[in-house]
Formats: C-alpha cells, sequence, structure tokens
C-alpha cells in the first residue's frame, strides 16, 4: 500500500521568505506526482505534475522536484506571499489512483 | 470547459438518514473518482468508474455506500443510514483515459461536498 507523508505538517513564514515542502512516498513505481493547494473549506487545485519521467516541473514561481528513486518531491515557493497561504498536499498516481499525503499548511505573515 | 460540478455543496442531516451526492464531470472525461477527505488529512480513494463500469472499490466504501455512473456521464454517490463518522469531505474528480499507454492524465477536482452528521 501506497503511504504518503508530508514535512512539516505546519510551517509559518514571514512575506518574502522561500518556501520547501517536502513528499516521500514509499512506492516508487508510480506514473506521475502532483502538488495540489487547498483553500480552508474548498477543493483541490493543481499546481504542477510531474511525470514519473521528469526530474522537475516549474511554473511561475513554483518548482517542484521528483526523484522517483529515493521516493521524494519538494516543492519550492520563491517569494512567498501573504496569498500563498493554504494547505499543500502533495499524491502520487499508483495506476487509477491518487494516495495523499496529509498536506502542509502554510501561513505567510504579511 | 466548465469544471467538474458537485451537489449540493454543504449538506447537514441527522444520524440514521439517506443522503444522495452528485458529480458532474467534465463533459469528454470517461473517468470519474470519487475520494474522501477527512479534518487534516489528505483525501482518500473510494471507487472509480471508466464510462459507466465502477471498476474499483475501496475497503473504506462500506456497504451503505453506493455509487453509480449511469450512462457514463454523472454520478451520484448514496451513503445509508448515515453515522457520525461519514462526517468529510466527498470530493469528485474526472480525468479522460487514452488507450494508448499509461494513464498519465491530471485528475481534475471538483469543489467537493461537505457532509456534516449529527
Amino acid at each position: 500500500k501506497q503511504e504518503v507523508t508530508q514535512i512539516p505538517a505546519a510551517l509559518s513564514v514571514p512575506e518574502g521568505e522561500n518556501l520547501v515542502l517536502n513528499c516521500s512516498f514509499t512506492d516508487s513505481a508510480i506514473y506521475n506526482l502532483q502538488w495540489f493547494r487547498q483553500d480552508p473549506g474548498k477543493g483541490l487545485t493543481s499546481l504542477l505534475l510531474i511525470q514519473s519521467s521528469q526530474r522537475e516541473q516549474t511554473s511561475g514561481r513554483l518548482n517542484a522536484s521528483l526523484d522517483k528513486s529515493s521516493g521524494r518531491s519538494t516543492l519550492y515557493i520563491a517569494a512567498s506571499q501573504p496569498g500563498d497561504s493554504a494547505t499543500y498536499l502533495c499524491a502520487v498516481l499508483n495506476d487509477y489512483k491518487l494516495s495523499f499525503g496529509a498536506g502542509t499548511t502554510v501561513t505567510v505573515r504579511a | 470547459d466548465t469544471g467538474v460540478s458537485q451537489n449540493p455543496r454543504h449538506k447537514i442531516t441527522k444520524r440514521g438518514q439517506n443522503v444522495t451526492f452528485r458529480c458532474d464531470p467534465i463533459s469528454e472525461h470517461n473517468r470519474l473518482y470519487w475520494y474522501r477527505q477527512t479534518l487534516g488529512q489528505g483525501p482518500e480513494f473510494l471507487t472509480y468508474f471508466q464510462n459507466e463500469a465502477q471498476l474499483e472499490k475501496s475497503r473504506l466504501l462500506s456497504d451503505r455506500f453506493s455509487a453509480e455512473r449511469p450512462k457514463g456521464s454523472f454520478s451520484t454517490l448514496e451513503i445509508q443510514r448515515t453515522e457520525q463518522g461519514d462526517s468529510a469531505m466527498y470530493l469528485c474528480a474526472s480525468s479522460p483515459f487514452r488507450t494508448s499507454g499509461t494513464s498519465t492524465d491530471t485528475q481534475y477536482f471538483g469543489p467537493g461536498t461537505r457532509l456534516t452528521v449529527l
């Protein structure tokens, strides 16, 4: 059974600081890895998807890396803003289903 | 592309009552998934459909839960005799499925239905 772990569970930083969110998974036989954002009481917004053959993906201030062999991914958010405050979820795709971590709740202080 | 929609967005019910949720996927997507998310946790897979066929059900889906996708379009998730432990956010997602190879397509999530069982 795939287990996905996210560290830290919560993070509070001053505006402008770079964020580093970590995700690890136990079964490296994945098709892809996704990072999602979730605002309180809301659904999921996909931020980045990395195919299993890729090492990283970038979108604006976001960069995600994937090391499939070691079962790790890192999401970097540059120059954080208060609007980045949310919960960030990592999910891996095995066959048809996504397995999620519990998320990292980020607070960016103005 | 109007995205995945779910109704209702919120449902409050008393223990023992039946509830039904609806999910309308993105129109060209033939795969549809249900997940459940409890407070402070990530979503957990419940079941998925390819067209009208339900291909997999998690052990989380007890006999009180039933999901359907008639005609391969919208889907419903029914919970009978609700319990307080059923309180959660129920998320629906859809994706295209191409037979050309492995399934690497993004799952697009709806806004979810928040269920509170009193």
